[in-house]
């Protein structure tokens, strides 16, 4: 068990630039999750996968952010036409497909900066 | 749609008191509640969880937390906090999705502790 893994740790961009992060989950764990935190808040749900299908999509994702998982292991995130208020720690989690009440495993995140 | 409040934005105790850090819950149908702690620049971490059976859940770092149905509450305890205890504690409710679960976050609580 390797842990959650994601790149890059830190990304400053300008604004209107478009971004990508990788999320490479806990081998054989199918299920991944992908939330977003601002300072002082908690983690806000953005998109699930089970497998390479993605299942629920929070309201919060506009249409400038897509995510995808082609082959259900690792995932992406990208993010277009950044905004200054797309800054925030993005946090990917993985669970085991070994019953309904596996723990999600976070990783450390990917803290976007858009100046 | 579920929803966690978290009270209190920061809880100040001395090392070696008791603490109880408080979380109430809003959801349609039986829960399932977890707690998180996240230490500055790090990933969530799980600290226990509550799916059904025992209402008191006893988890890692001599936390353990109560569920009260009656009162929607499901507050953390510890009998004698560690200054390594010192962090961002976490609520979250969980609603079925795809034969699991996504957790819906409150907006944490940070924990200081005094030497």
């Amino acid at each position: 068990d390797t842990g959650v893994s994601q790149n890059p740790r830190h990304k400053i961009t300008k604004r209107g630039q478009n971004v990508t992060f990788r999320c490479d989950p806990i081998s054989e764990h199918n299920r991944l999750y992908w939330y977003r935190q601002t300072l002082g808040q908690g983690p806000e749900f953005l998109t699930y996968f089970q497998n390479e299908a993605q299942l629920e999509k929070s309201r919060l994702l506009s249409d400038r952010f897509s995510a995808e998982r082609p082959k259900g292991s690792f995932s992406t995130l990208e993010i277009q036409r950044t905004e200054q208020g797309d800054s925030a720690m993005y946090l990917c989690a993985s669970s085991s497909p070994r019953g309904v009440n596996s723990p999600l495993h976070f990783g450390n995140g990917t803290r976007l900066t858009v100046t | 749609a579920q929803s966690v409040t978290q009270p209190d934005i920061h809880i100040t105790v001395s090392e070696g008191a008791s603490l109880e850090l408080r979380c109430n819950y809003s959801y349609g149908a039986t829960p399932y509640l977890f707690w998180y702690v996240q230490s500055p620049g790090q990933g969530l971490q799980l600290l226990l969880k509550y799916f059904s059976g025992d209402t008191l859940v006893q988890g890692i770092k001599g936390f353990e937390a109560e569920f009260k149905r009656s009162q929607s509450s499901f507050n953390l305890r510890k009998p004698s906090v560690h200054w390594s205890d010192a962090a961002e504690y976490f609520c979250a409710v969980g609603a079925p999705s795809g034969g699991s679960y996504i957790p819906t976050f409150g907006r944490g609580t940070s924990l200081i502790v005094h030497p």
